[in-house]
């Protein structure tokens, strides 16, 4: 499968411990994206990187939340300190940058339940 | 601040009705906008419409843009159970999605 990739799909944590989710794109797409989707509503972008320069962050992005992605394929994304509140679903996204034809092709997401 | 809006938030159907699904927004530039579905897990891409393309088809699915009017409607016709999904509506660049249309086919 050549689709983009997500691990883990399923993590349950204890409020205040940290987390961290990968997500592998599809090679030789050059620009990443995080989302974040709670039930009901569409994905809310948090930040995306062009190779590996993280371009722009969402003003929804804490502090306790950092994005890599070191060497311009896989990325990571580390919640720290994690709240009730981050519970929702982390999606990830990669594409080609084409000026206006890019289309963002998504993972299976990481679901994010905090106790 | 860019803005997408989707109606209606849900839609009970019966196997082979057409539907129509709205999407307007506000942009300070428009680049493109797309169209998902979503069962369950992560979107799937339906399509995209830019000022060069501003009418898609695929099968029962198409979908126009009217950038004057700034609104998009996906339409489906003679529906399936196997539409019922979310359909998501969003602007391109980083993407900025409407709350979605809940379509549920019965059959």
């Amino acid at each position: 499968d050549t689709g983009v990739s997500q691990d883990p799909r399923h993590k349950i944590t204890k409020r205040g411990q940290n987390v961290t989710f990968r997500c592998d794109p599809i090679s030789e797409h050059n620009r990443l994206y995080w989302y974040r989707q709670t039930l009901g509503q569409g994905p809310e972008f948090l930040t995306y990187f062009q190779n590996e320069a993280q371009l722009e962050k969402s003003r929804l992005l804490s502090d306790r939340f950092s994005a890599e992605r070191p060497k311009g394929s896989f990325s990571t994304l580390e919640i720290q300190r994690t709240e009730q509140g981050d519970s929702a679903m982390y999606l990830c996204a990669s594409s080609i940058w084409r000026a206006e034809e890019e289309t963002q092709y998504f993972g299976p997401g990481t679901r994010l339940l905090v106790l | 601040e860019d803005k997408v809006v989707q109606s209606p938030l849900s839609l009970v159907v019966h196997e082979g009705d057409t539907v129509t699904l709205n999407c307007s927004y506000e942009v300070t530039n428009f680049r493109s906008l797309l169209w998902y579905k979503q069962e369950k897990k992560a979107p799937t891409f339906l399509f995209m419409l830019t000022s060069s393309g501003i009418e898609k088809k695929s099968g029962r699915l198409s979908s126009i843009l009217d950038k004057k009017e700034l609104f998009s409607i996906l339409n489906i016709t003679a529906t399936q159970t196997g539409d019922s999904a979310v359909y998501l509506c969003a602007l391109g660049g980083k993407l900025i999605f409407g709350q979605g249309t809940t379509l549920q086919v019965k059959p």
